[in-house]
């Protein structure tokens, strides 16, 4: 398998629910990134890792939860979400001063 | 002032068109540049990165003009599948990326 992929593509949680999002990487890239795009809205930030170190963690709130185990591996943790929360959930991956590639993402809608 | 600044349009032009977006930067120590392309409810896509000396990719140029800082992409002899949100995205040397809001275009038979 190649490139960025993202489980599960689709998810439909509680607002009393905890759900994980998952990425893997197969590029051998060493920096990894969760993005949140709403409806008819830019592209935000979240969180960024390289070489598995948190570098970046754009004032998110604490009901999103990220993990990096490995390299290649990156997840976000739920728990708690807010309708608000409903998006897509883009991950993506880079190398050096390269561009990113991205996941399909994972459409969330929280109920 | 946004760090990264796009016009959205949206740009509605006839197939064969020559269409062109910029986007412009406010931070000077910005190294690198990309344009990334967006189809609806996909994520987005490198189209190409954009090196100080321009560059093409068939119907696909792009510039670079660090002093008025901003980047440029044209697009020539339109397509219908050309259709999408084409984003800007700049680097700084530190590492740091920012997404414009993005262009729309849609391609008219």
């Amino acid at each position: 398998e190649t490139g960025v992929t993202q489980t599960p593509r689709h998810l439909v949680m509680g607002m009393t629910n905890k759900k994980s999002l998952k990425c893997e990487q197969h590029l051998g890239h060493n920096a990894m990134y969760w993005y949140k795009q709403s409806a008819k809205k830019p592209l935000e930030l979240m969180f960024v890792y390289s070489l598995e170190e948190r570098v970046e963690n754009n004032s998110v709130p604490s009901r999103f939860s990220p993990e990096c185990p490995n390299s290649s591996h990156l997840f976000l943790h739920l728990h708690t979400l807010q309708p608000e929360d409903s998006a897509l959930y883009l991950c993506a991956s880079s190398q050096g001063r390269g561009g990113y590639t991205f996941g399909s993402g994972t459409r969330l809608t929280v109920v | 002032r946004k760090e990264v600044e796009q016009d959205p349009g949206p740009f509605n032009v006839p197939e064969g068109a020559t269409v062109a977006f910029n986007c412009t930067y406010s931070n000077s120590a910005s190294q690198s540049f990309f344009w990334y392309r967006q189809d609806c409810r996909k994520e987005p896509k490198l189209l190409m990165s954009v090196y100080s000396s321009g560059n093409e990719d068939g119907r696909f140029t792009a510039q670079l003009n660090r002093a008025s800082q901003y980047i440029s992409l044209l697009i020539r002899d339109s397509k219908l599948s050309d259709s999408a949100t084409y984003l800007c995205v700049v680097n700084t040397n530190a590492g740091k990326s920012t997404f414009g809001d993005g262009t729309t275009l849609t391609v008219k038979p």
